[in-house]
C-alpha cells in the first residue's frame, strides 16, 4: 500500500509566478490537509480539505487555493510567488477518525 | 488558540544516554498530543500520539511521552540514545473531536555523538 505521495519533489520559481503542487493520499483516507514549513521552523497549517470542499483554513492569504478531486487527490496553488513562499510544502492524508495524519515527503519549492 | 513549545532548539546527549525532549502546550479544549520526527530531506514520521485514557505512551523506536495535565506537558524520552536517533523532533497538538488541524512547535534538533 503506497503511502501519502506528493509531485514535484523539488521545484523552482521566479517571483510573480503561479504554481500547482499534487497530493495522492493514502488508500483510504478521504482527508487532505496541505501545511507550510519554513527553514528551521515547524509546520503551519494551511488548509484542508474533505468531500471536495475547503473545510478549515489557516493564517494563510488568498494567494493560496487548493482543490480536491472525487479520487480524493488533492492541489496546492500559490499565485503571484513571493520570496517568502519558499518553503517545504507537506500533504498530510487522514482518514474518517480524526487523530492521526499520515505525512507525505513534500514538496520544496524555491522561488528566486 | 492552541500552541505549542519546545524548550530548546538543540540537544545533544551521547549513545546510550538518556533522550529528554520537552514540550508544552496550550489548549482551551482536551487535547490530542503528538510526537513527529523528521530526518534531513524527509516528511514527518509520527512516533507516538495521545488522545484519551492511559497517559503514558508508549511509541516506536522506543521512545515514550507522558500526558501531565497539572503541567500541561508532553516531554518525549528514550532511555538510551542510537545514532540512528539524531533528527529533528516536532511536537504538535489538535483538537479533540476537531478537524485534526495540526498545531506545531518549532522543533527540536537532537544530536547523538559517538
Amino acid at each position: 500500500d503506497a503511502g501519502v505521495t506528493q509531485s514535484p519533489t523539488h521545484l523552482i520559481k521566479t517571483r510573480g509566478q503561479q504554481v500547482t503542487l499534487r497530493c495522492s493520499p493514502k488508500s483510504g483516507h478521504d482527508t487532505v490537509s496541505w501545511y507550510q514549513q519554513a527553514l528551521g521552523q515547524g509546520p503551519q497549517f494551511i488548509f484542508q480539505y474533505y468531500e471536495e470542499e475547503e473545510r478549515q483554513r489557516g493564517n494563510f492569504p488568498d494567494r493560496f487555493s487548493g482543490h480536491q478531486f472525487p479520487n480524493y487527490s488533492s492541489e496546492l496553488n500559490v499565485n503571484a510567488l513571493l520570496l517568502g513562499d519558499s518553503a517545504l510544502y507537506l500533504c498530510a492524508s487522514s482518514p474518517q477518525a480524526p487523530d492521526l495524519q499520515y505525512f507525505g515527503p513534500g514538496t520544496r519549492l524555491t522561488v528566486l | 488558540a492552541q500552541s505549542v513549545t519546545q524548550l530548546g532548539s538543540h540537544v545533544s546527549v551521547s549513545e546510550g544516554a538518556l533522550v529528554l525532549l520537552r514540550c508544552n502546550y496550550s489548549s482551551s479544549v482536551p487535547p490530542y498530543l503528538f510526537w513527529y520526527v523528521q530526518y534531513p530531506n524527509q516528511g514527518l514520521q509520527l512516533l507516538l500520539k495521545y488522545t484519551t485514557g492511559a497517559t503514558l505512551v508508549k511509541g516506536i523506536n522506543g521512545f515514550e511521552a507522558e500526558f501531565k495535565k497539572s503541567e500541561t506537558s508532553f516531554h518525549l524520552t528514550k532511555p538510551s540514545a542510537h545514532m540512528s536517533d539524531a533528527a529533528e523532533y516536532f511536537c504538535a497538538v489538535s483538537d479533540q473531536g476537531g478537524f485534526q488541524k495540526l498545531v506545531f512547535g518549532t522543533g527540536t534538533r537532537l544530536l547523538v555523538s559517538p
